[in-house]
């Protein structure tokens, strides 16, 4: 199975500060029709997930302009521009490249 | 809009049984597949099983292959679990989840429902 290994467990953040979440696979998520399938989700307490981001870097429609994806390969990037009191909750990265689809363990945003 | 509610959850004893249902709305269930993922107490995420739009493809977690059996019935527009020989380990909330495109995207999910496996 891929592992998905996110950093840091635990952000605190102070709100109007940029964030930045890690999340490394344990072998390539690009798959055969080239295409890298790595999701971002955000769950708030009480609330069941969200996507954010999807294909490493494509936002959801809805989801604002201060979240942004990148990365290649095996090591990607969640980064917050400017950190918001609605943007606390859990964040989870997902491939969905190899069966079985495997989650980041989660970091835990707070202000 | 999307619309995903499961129900079925509830406290069951180890070794027995309890199945499922995901009910869907506001899009073409029978063109879209669907997995069932899991969040035990204060864990992360895990899905346990995967169906394609027409059932023809279907894929299991190592941890509930041969005990869990995922289907659906497209005229009722509805998801089901059927688990069995229910594990302490098999308590989490079960959410269902939309497979959208590729590989095996997710994008909406339902709102879960608890299952506890107790004595």
């Amino acid at each position: 199975d891929v592992v998905m290994t996110q950093s840091p467990l635990s952000l605190p953040v102070t709100l109007g500060q940029p964030a930045s979440i890690s999340c490394r696979s344990s072998q390539s998520l690009v798959h055969s029709d080239g295409n890298t399938y790595l999701i971002w989700f955000q769950q708030r307490p009480g609330q069941s997930p969200r996507r954010l981001i999807y294909k490493v870097s494509n936002r959801d429609s809805g989801v604002p302009d201060r979240f942004s994806g990148s990365g290649s390969g095996t090591d990607f990037t969640l980064k917050i521009s400017r950190v918001e009191a609605e943007d606390v909750g859990v964040y989870y990265c997902m491939q969905a490249t190899h069966w079985p689809v495997t989650f980041g363990g989660g970091t835990k945003v707070e202000i | 809009q999307v619309h995903l509610v499961e129900s079925g959850g509830g406290v069951v004893q180890p070794g027995r049984s309890l199945k499922l249902s995901c009910a869907a709305s506001g899009y073409s269930f029978s063109s879209h597949g669907m997995h069932w993922v899991r969040q035990a107490p204060g864990k992360g995420l895990e899905c346990v099983a995967v169906i394609w739009f027409d059932g023809s493809i279907i894929y299991y977690a190592d941890s509930v292959r041969g005990r869990f059996t995922i289907s659906r019935d497209n005229f009722k527009n509805t998801l089901y679990l059927q688990m069995n020989s229910l594990r302490a380990e098999d308590t989490a909330v079960y959410y269902c989840a939309r497979l959208l495109g590729a590989a095996f995207q997710i994008d909406y999910w339902g709102q879960g429902t608890r299952v506890t496996v107790s004595s």
